[in-house]
């Protein structure tokens, strides 16, 4: 059974503060996930790591892929309130019958104060 | 709009009822995802479609659940003789295909059953 643990599962920042969030895996998948859910709403993707070291920036967000491509983390610079919100990391898994189904971690719960 | 719709967004059901849950996937994805979260998880896996023909339905929890796409595109999950423990969100996804792994889906608002 492939899972991903994620931590923190709570995280309660004032605005400005950077944090980390981090995802790491028992086994290499495809390619790895961040979501972002909004209380209400269906989660939706932020950006897909593929490549071992491979790092993406996506405005103050910013995220890495482990070398062995079993690890990843979501860096935020200058967090905003709205940037509040629950974040997911997810495997993508390939081949067989089930070709791009997502396992999820845990989530990490951000609450931003203003 | 043109995303992934479900309905109803909310369903209570006393235990014992069967439920419905229809899913409205985008137009022409051929994928479709059903996945089952509880409150303040991640999402898990239940069922996975290509079409109408469903390829993975390895996170049903039970024989009580049952989901179908006959024509590939509408999809429903159905839950018989709901339990306390069925309580949770449903959420729907679909994707067009474009196989692993920079498979995007993309995420319906999901529908929230609480069994009482």
């Amino acid at each position: 059974t492939q899972l991903l643990e994620q931590s923190p599962q709570f995280l309660s920042i004032q605005e400005g503060e950077n944090l980390t969030v981090y995802c790491n895996s028992s086994s290499v998948f495809s390619s790895l996930q961040w979501y972002r859910q909004e209380p209400g709403e269906g989660p939706v993707l932020l950006v897909t790591v593929v490549t071992g070291g491979e790092v993406k920036k996506l405005k103050r967000l910013t995220f890495q892929f482990g070398d062995a491509r079993k690890d990843s983390s979501l860096h935020i610079t200058a967090a905003q309130p709205g940037d509040t919100g629950l974040y997911l990391c997810a495997g993508v898994s390939a081949g067989g019958t089930s070709y791009g189904k997502l396992t999820f971690g845990q989530g990490t719960i951000l609450t931003v104060h203003p | 709009g043109a995303g992934v719709s479900q309905s109803p967004r909310y369903k209570v059901a006393k235990r014992g009822q069967d439920v419905a849950l229809r899913c409205d996937p985008i137009s022409g994805h051929v994928s479709l995802f059903w996945y089952q979260q509880a409150l303040g998880q991640g999402p898990e896996f239940l069922t996975y479609f290509q079409n109408e023909a469903q390829l993975d339905k390895s996170g049903l929890p039970s024989d009580r659940f049952f989901a179908e796409r006959p024509e590939g595109s509408v999809s429903t999950l159905k839950i018989q003789r709901t339990q306390q423990e069925d309580s949770a969100v449903y959420l729907c996804a679909s994707s067009f295909w474009t196989g692993a792994p920079y498979n995007e889906q993309f995420f319906g608002p999901g529908t929230r059953l609480t069994v009482l």
